[in-house]
């Protein structure tokens, strides 16, 4: 899979915008980009998905640029519950129940 | 309906001591993975079982791990003896089986293990 590249760390006021970027810059064209989060002593937690088309689910919003190789997870209002490690993980289409290749993630604290 | 199970939640032993970490898995979920996540790491897959195979347990360090799904549900992981870089948590998701590129991993709250 391919590999990502985020932040380590982002900081955001509660009731704001959370923008998490994620580059992905070798990405293939048969590879969907995953977003998972951790919350502290709690196991990772699915988000959201997409291949090419931005996504919105009620947790987040995906945007992933035309050319694929980056994307934005987008949190509307974030609150002190979003406060988590975000991890962006590239994974190939119909491969099934291949495990996650997770990196390190990013920490984001918010603010009251 | 309850998510992934995991026993138990945390367990201290000293170094050269066995230790067993206990998993159930979303009913109906034929997938079971356990991974292992060292502090400030993300996860790393130890084990990946379809029913009661093990299709996947390449980064399994089998001189000291074994992990064991004999009925296709329940699965538990096991170390002996443990030693001090063990110390790290253990998860186990699972999932549906299927091709589907969207199957969801559910994760359990995980096992914190440290060896002292």
């Amino acid at each position: 899979d391919a590999k990502t590249t985020q932040p380590t760390s982002m900081d955001c006021a509660e009731g704001r915008a959370a923008n998490l970027p994620c580059n992905h810059s070798t990405i293939s064209g048969n590879e969907y980009v995953y977003w998972y989060r951790q919350i502290h002593s709690q196991g990772p937690q699915y988000i959201i998905h997409g291949l090419k088309n931005n996504e919105t689910n009620e947790m987040a919003s995906l945007i992933i640029t035309e050319d694929r190789k980056s994307s934005t997870l987008i949190l509307p209002h974030a609150t002190l519950r979003d406060t988590a490690v975000y991890y962006c993980i590239v994974r190939v289409a119909n491969s099934g129940n291949t495990p996650l290749v997770f990196g390190k993630g990013t920490r984001l604290s918010v603010i009251a | 309906e309850a998510g992934v199970v995991q026993s138990p939640r945390y367990k201290i032993i000293e170094k050269k001591q066995p230790v067993a970490f206990w998993c159930n898995p979303i009913s109906g979920h034929n997938t079971l993975y356990w991974y292992l996540q060292n502090l400030g790491q993300g996860p790393e897959l130890l084990i990946r079982y379809e029913n009661e195979e093990a299709v996947d347990d390449s980064q399994l360090p089998k001189d000291r791990f074994s992990a064991e799904r004999l009925k296709g549900v329940d699965s538990t992981l096991k170390i002996q003896p443990a030693e001090l870089g063990d110390s790290a948590v253990y998860l186990c998701a699972s999932s549906l089986s299927g091709a589907a590129s969207t199957d969801t991993q559910y994760f359990g709250p995980g096992t914190r293990l440290t060896v002292l």
